[in-house]
């Protein structure tokens, strides 16, 4: 069956710092992929997704992830976290090409925030 | 901007009570989810719809049906509420595209409603 893995429940890491989160899909063919953030109390907001194309794909608030085919991964980074990027982060896959579309999520990886 | 707007951000109900959960979307959309939400469980998929008067069972659809009579609106039912169905539940929607394959290529999440069974 067709899953999505976030390795990591929380992560902490100091301001300033560079971030890396995990996101490993099991599926055989290109899927459709996404990274969501949901700040406490809120809703999911889209941060990037990948289609096709150029594997390193950029999103708002200066995220970026790269989709390697030969790892199953859709890493998702950003170079220098600030505070307000403390939240929980989703990564989701969309089987395309079926009637029965739906989207995929993992379990979420929490961020933490050190001053 | 599109905007999902559930009707409750947070809802108290007892056991065995009839519940509604009401999701609307302004963007004329014809996908609309329901998920809940629970800590080291990620979104999982209770029911989604194509259309108007279309259903589709997802992920964990017992306990649960759903109601979509108007395009904008879908509502989610909890017949008998349990203690089990305390969670966070998010509703979506995402635009239809093309006209054969339902390629649905993002979604737009309300803010959710913390619903507590007592």
């Amino acid at each position: 069956a067709q899953s999505v893995t976030q390795p990591d429940i929380h992560i902490t890491v100091s301001e300033g710092a560079s971030l890396e989160l995990r996101c490993n899909y099991s599926y055989g063919a290109t899927p459709y992929l996404f990274w969501y953030v949901q700040s406490p109390g809120q809703g999911l907001q889209l941060l990037l997704k990948y289609f096709s194309g150029d594997t390193l794909v950029q999103g708002i608030k200066g995220f970026e992830a790269e989709f390697k085919r030969s790892q199953s991964s859709f890493n998702l980074r950003k170079p220098s976290v600030h505070w307000s990027d403390a939240a929980e982060y989703f990564c989701a896959v969309v089987r395309p090409m079926n009637r029965d579309d739906k989207i995929i999520f993992g379990k979420g990886t929490r961020l933490h925030i050190l001053p | 901007d599109v905007k999902v707007t559930q009707s409750s951000r947070y809802l108290v109900k007892r056991t065995g009570e009839k519940v509604f959960l009401e999701c609307v979307q302004d963007m004329d959309h014809e996908n609309m989810f329901w998920y809940r939400q629970d800590p080291g469980l990620g979104l999982r998929l209770i029911y989604f719809s194509y259309d108007v008067k279309m259903k589709e069972k997802g992920d964990i659809p017992e306990g649960y049906s759903v109601s979509r009579e108007k395009k904008e609106r879908f509502s989610l039912i909890l017949e008998s509420a349990s203690t089990n169905q305390t969670s966070m539940y998010l509703c979506a929607s995402s635009p239809r595209r093309g006209t054969k394959l339902l390629k649905m290529k993002r979604l737009f999440f309300g803010s959710g409603t913390q619903l507590s069974v007592l």
